[in-house]
């Protein structure tokens, strides 16, 4: 039963550039939710999928957006970046069984120059 | 305000002891939910415990414990019979409202290093 993927592992861009990440939820998952984690800090909410719409979002600008399709993976795009959007960024997926439990991916380590 | 506050940057405990791992939070929502996660140095996010605020008694995973004391708001992670591998960040997080949406505030983190 494979767990949550996320692509690229690591990814280098520089200031302006737009990045696009990738996630596979967990077998039997349906939603997915997408975090940004500082270096010293905990996660932080940008926003989650479910059903292919954005369900929810945290206090990110427009520049985050993102998308699912109809097997449940997601991406997770960032426009015009900034040096302030270096960080670990993670996907979550969760079922309706139990949705208080989230699996996340391993994360894909974003540095911009 | 903060939501989630850990106060313990960092904790060391000896192998085969127990630990306390505090973390305090603040909300005015009668509904919400509790849950502690474990991030190795390889980064992913480890689901250890989750307890409800309206769950009676404390929730407890194997070796992990939540001792929530719902008047004081306080949610702390107790882990007993501390291993090697124990050693990673341990967070503290939040859901407010019921409902199947789960948009958790997380805390700062507290670190861990299990001494041999």
């Amino acid at each position: 039963d494979a767990g949550v993927t996320q692509s690229p592992t690591h990814l280098i861009k520089t200031r302006g550039q737009q990045v696009t990440l990738r996630c596979s939820p967990k077998s039997g998952h349906d939603t997915v939710s997408w975090y940004q984690q500082a270096l010293g800090q905990g996660p932080q909410f940008i926003f989650q999928y479910y059903e292919e719409e954005e369900r929810q979002r945290g206090n990110f600008p427009d520049r985050f957006s993102g998308h699912q399709f109809p097997n449940y993976s997601s991406e997770l795009n960032v426009n015009a970046l900034l040096l302030g959007d270096s960080a670990l960024y993670l996907c979550a997926s969760s079922g309706r069984d139990r949705y208080n439990e989230q699996f996340f991916g391993p994360g894909t380590r974003l540095t911009v120059l | 305000a903060q939501k989630i506050t850990q106060t313990q940057p960092g904790m060391f405990v000896q192998e085969k002891e127990a630990v306390t791992l505090d973390c305090t939070y603040d909300t005015s929502d009668p509904s919400y939910g509790l849950f502690w996660y474990k991030q190795p140095s390889s980064g992913e996010m480890i689901f250890l415990i989750y307890q409800g605020s309206y769950d009676q008694q404390n929730a407890t995973e194997g070796r992990y414990s939540l001792n929530f004391q719902k008047a004081r708001k306080s949610a702390n992670l107790v882990i007993s019979a501390s291993q090697l591998g124990d050693s990673a960040m341990y967070f503290c997080a939040m859901r407010e409202g019921a409902g199947g949406s789960y948009i958790p505030t997380f805390g700062r983190g507290t670190s861990l290093i299990v001494h041999p």
